[in-house]
């Protein structure tokens, strides 16, 4: 169903700082992880995934945290740019044809 | 990953009306699927477009309303039927290749409707 109307909650960073991103997921069942970048006027935009036999991924710039104990995923953006600025989304998804779940999202504000 | 182009990128339409969305792949996929996302919210999945068949509705979203056609691996199209107000709103198209894989977006569609 439609999510309740209510503005993306916002991260606030510092340009050259870290930056922590966190997403709960809901669905036991899942296996498969995502995390998207959506710039204004853009469709999502992938940028790392894990699965749930991993704990850690990490990519450029980018690191994924898996804890499926509590069912929380992070993202870590390190050395944060301005152009970094953008909602980012978890998603979640199993091996069966189904489609992904996305999350609320969250506003990523880089600070000059 | 495939490259969607969907079209039209925007439109402005009058309510009561109807506009059909189109979504291309440049490779066949073997799944499609319709997002809808209010400013400021996140994706709300519409149907699951299935090729040569009828689409998959999730709860809240009917066929008469926003029908869905598949007719092959690359291409799918999402009209808005009797549009309202309320029907202002960015349309995604997604495709995925098969389970525990990512999905893949268009640029949207925004569409609002007066």
């Amino acid at each position: 169903g439609e999510s309740v109307g209510l503005h993306l909650p916002t991260l606030s960073v510092q340009e050259g700082d870290n930056s922590i991103i966190n997403c709960a997921y809901s669905n036991s069942a899942s296996d498969y992880f995502i995390w998207y970048k959506q710039e204004s006027g853009k469709g999502p935009q992938f940028i790392i995934d894990i699965r749930s036999n991993m704990d850690k991924r990490q990519g450029q710039r980018v690191t994924v945290l898996l804890n499926k104990t509590v069912k929380h995923l992070s993202l870590q953006i390190a050395a944060t740019q301005p152009g970094d600025s953008a909602v980012y989304f978890c998603a979640e998804n199993n091996r069966g044809n189904t489609p992904l779940v996305f999350g609320k999202g969250t506003r990523l504000s880089v600070i000059a | 990953s495939a490259v969607i182009s969907q079209k039209p990128s925007r439109d402005i339409c009058q309510r009561g009306t109807s506009l059909t969305i189109q979504c291309q792949v440049d490779s066949q996929v073997t799944m499609m699927f319709w997002y809808r996302q209010q400013p400021g919210q996140s994706l709300t999945l519409i149907a699951t477009a299935n090729q040569g068949s009828e689409a998959t509705y999730e709860s809240g979203f009917v066929i008469d309303k926003f029908p869905i056609s598949r007719p092959n691996l690359t291409f799918s199209t999402l009209t808005v039927s009797n549009m309202s107000p309320e029907d202002s709103s960015i349309y995604l198209c997604s495709g995925k290749q098969g389970g525990g894989a990512e999905a893949f977006f268009g640029q949207g569609t925004r569409l609002t409707v007066v």
